[in-house]
C-alpha cells in the first residue's frame, strides 16, 4: 500500500532554514511527480509546490516563492522541501502527497510534519 | 491573485443530500480546471474522494458524487451519514507559474 512519511519538522527561529523530507514507498516513486501541502493551525489547506517525476519541473506558491525549494531522490524514494527565510507565517503541518499519475490531481497523502517558527 | 471559493459551513440532517460548490474568481469552472475534492476529519490528513470533476477511487463511498454546476465544481452526498461531519476541500489545476490552488474549505456538520 502506498506509504507516505515526512520528517524533519520542529521549532526554528525566525530567519532560520529547515529541511523536510517524505520517503515513498508501496508505487513507483520515480513515475509520480509529488506536491507539498502545508496547513496553518486552524486554517484551510494551501498548496506549496510541486516536482515532476524527473525532477525537472518544479513550481511554486506564491507564499513561498524564492525561498522554498522542492527537490527529489528517486533513488532513495525521497522528496524534499528545503525552507530558507523563515518566517511566524509559514508555522504551519506540512503534508507531502502524491499526485495522480492517470490524471492531474492528489491521490495520497502523507500524515504531516509540524514546523513551527517562533522565537 | 486566484481565490478559489467555497461555503464555509453547511449543516444538513442525517439521511438528508447536501451540495457543496467551489468558485473561480476566473470565471466559470471546467473540466479542465480538473476539480479534485478531499475530506479532512479533526486531527486526520486529508483523503482524497474526486478527481477530474467526478471520478471516483475506489475507497470513495458511493453517496460521494462530483460534477459541474452552474459554472461552479459541486460535491454531492446523499443519504449523509453522521461519519460524513468533516472539511471538505477543493483542488483546482490553473497551469502556469501556480499551478494548483486549494478552495477555503467547507465545514460540514451533519445534525
Amino acid at each position: 500500500q502506498v506509504q507516505l512519511v515526512e520528517s524533519g519538522g520542529g521549532v526554528v527561529q525566525p530567519g532560520r532554514s529547515l529541511r523536510l523530507s517524505c520517503v515513498a514507498s508501496g508505487f513507483t516513486f520515480s513515475n509520480n511527480g509529488m506536491h507539498w501541502v502545508r496547513q496553518a493551525p486552524g486554517k484551510g489547506l494551501e498548496w506549496v509546490a510541486i516536482i515532476s517525476y524527473e525532477g525537472f519541473n518544479k513550481y511554486y506558491g506564491d507564499s513561498v516563492k524564492g525561498r522554498f525549494t522542492i527537490s527529489r531522490d528517486n533513488s532513495k524514494n525521497t522528496l524534499y522541501l528545503q525552507m530558507n527565510s523563515l518566517r511566524a507565517d509559514d508555522t504551519a503541518v506540512y503534508y507531502c502527497a502524491k499526485e495522480n499519475a492517470a490524471t492531474l490531481g492528489i491521490d495520497y497523502w502523507g500524515q504531516g510534519t509540524l514546523v513551527t517558527v517562533s522565537s | 491573485q486566484t481565490v478559489v471559493t467555497q461555503e464555509p459551513s453547511l449543516t444538513v440532517s442525517p439521511g438528508g443530500t447536501v451540495t457543496l460548490t467551489c468558485a473561480s474568481n476566473t470565471g466559470a469552472v471546467t473540466s479542465g480546471y480538473y476539480p479534485n475534492w478531499f475530506q479532512q476529519k479533526p486531527g486526520q490528513a486529508p483523503r482524497a474522494l474526486i478527481y477530474s470533476t467526478s471520478n471516483k477511487y475506489s475507497w470513495t463511498p458511493a453517496r460521494f458524487s462530483g460534477s459541474l454546476l452552474g459554472g461552479k465544481a459541486a460535491l454531492t452526498l446523499s443519504g449523509v451519514q453522521p461519519e460524513d461531519e468533516a472539511e471538505y476541500y477543493c483542488l483546482l489545476y490553473y497551469g502556469g507559474a501556480q499551478p494548483w490552488v486549494f478552495g477555503g474549505g467547507t465545514k460540514l456538520t451533519v445534525l
